[in-house]
């Protein structure tokens, strides 16, 4: 059964830092992987997708990394801003599942001014 | 683009009572997901269509959990009867087709069952 871990868990920066939000899987075989974020009350945004075949992606101030055969991905936040403060998800379609998004614990990240 | 549309945004009802929540999908999207979200279990798949074909239903807690979809824009998913445990937000999600396409998630109806 896949597994994806998020940690931490919670993050507390001032503005203007830079930061890395860390994802682990269990199951290499997936097919992609998506960030999210979910700020409270409110639905998923999509940041951003890394298919299986791609090392990273990038959308402004946001960029991850997927390394599929040790299980891990990353989403570094360059210069964070307040407006940044949410919970990040990260999730996975593991191969020969169809479209099941497995999802992450979650990091709550709050920039603080 | 309007988004992925949801309705109700809230829901409070009694026990026993029927529950119907409502999702639009994106036009030109074939592919619908519900997920159930709470705080002890996170977010999970419920059941996914493609092509208004159910094709993973094994996320679907019990019988009493039925959806569908009458036509390619349009789902129902319906509890009968409720009970205070399906207390979560609800959230579906489209997308382009399967496995490759970014899903888009709508902003949820939030049940309460007392």
């Amino acid at each position: 059964k896949q597994e994806v871990t998020q940690i931490p868990a919670a993050l507390s920066v001032p503005e203007g830092e830079n930061l890395v939000l860390n994802c682990s899987f269990t199951d290499s075989a997936i097919y992609n992987l998506q960030w999210f974020r979910q700020d409270p009350g409110k639905g998923l945004t999509s940041l951003l997708l890394i298919q299986s075949s791609q090392r990273e992606q990038t959308s402004g101030r946001l960029n991850a990394s997927l390394d599929k055969s040790s299980g891990r991905s990353t989403l570094y936040i360059a210069a964070s801003q307040p407006g940044d403060s949410a919970t990040y998800l990260c999730a996975v379609v593991k191969t020969g599942t169809a479209s099941k998004l497995t999802f992450g614990t979650g990091t709550r990240l709050q920039v603080t001014l | 683009d309007a988004g992925v549309i949801q309705s109700p945004r809230h829901e409070v009802t009694e026990m026993g009572q029927e529950v119907t929540l409502r999702c639009k999908l994106i036009s030109g999207h074939n592919s619908l997901f519900w997920y159930r979200q709470t705080m002890m279990r996170g977010l999970e798949l419920l059941i996914y269509f493609n092509n208004n074909v159910p094709i993973d239903d094994s996320g679907m807690p019990e019988d009493r959990f039925s959806a569908k979809m009458p036509n390619a824009s349009f789902s129902t998913l319906k509890i009968q009867p409720s009970e205070p445990r399906d207390s979560a937000v609800y959230f579906c999600a489209s997308s382009l087709g399967d496995l490759y396409y970014e899903q888009y998630f709508g902003p949820g109806t939030r049940l309460t069952v007392t």
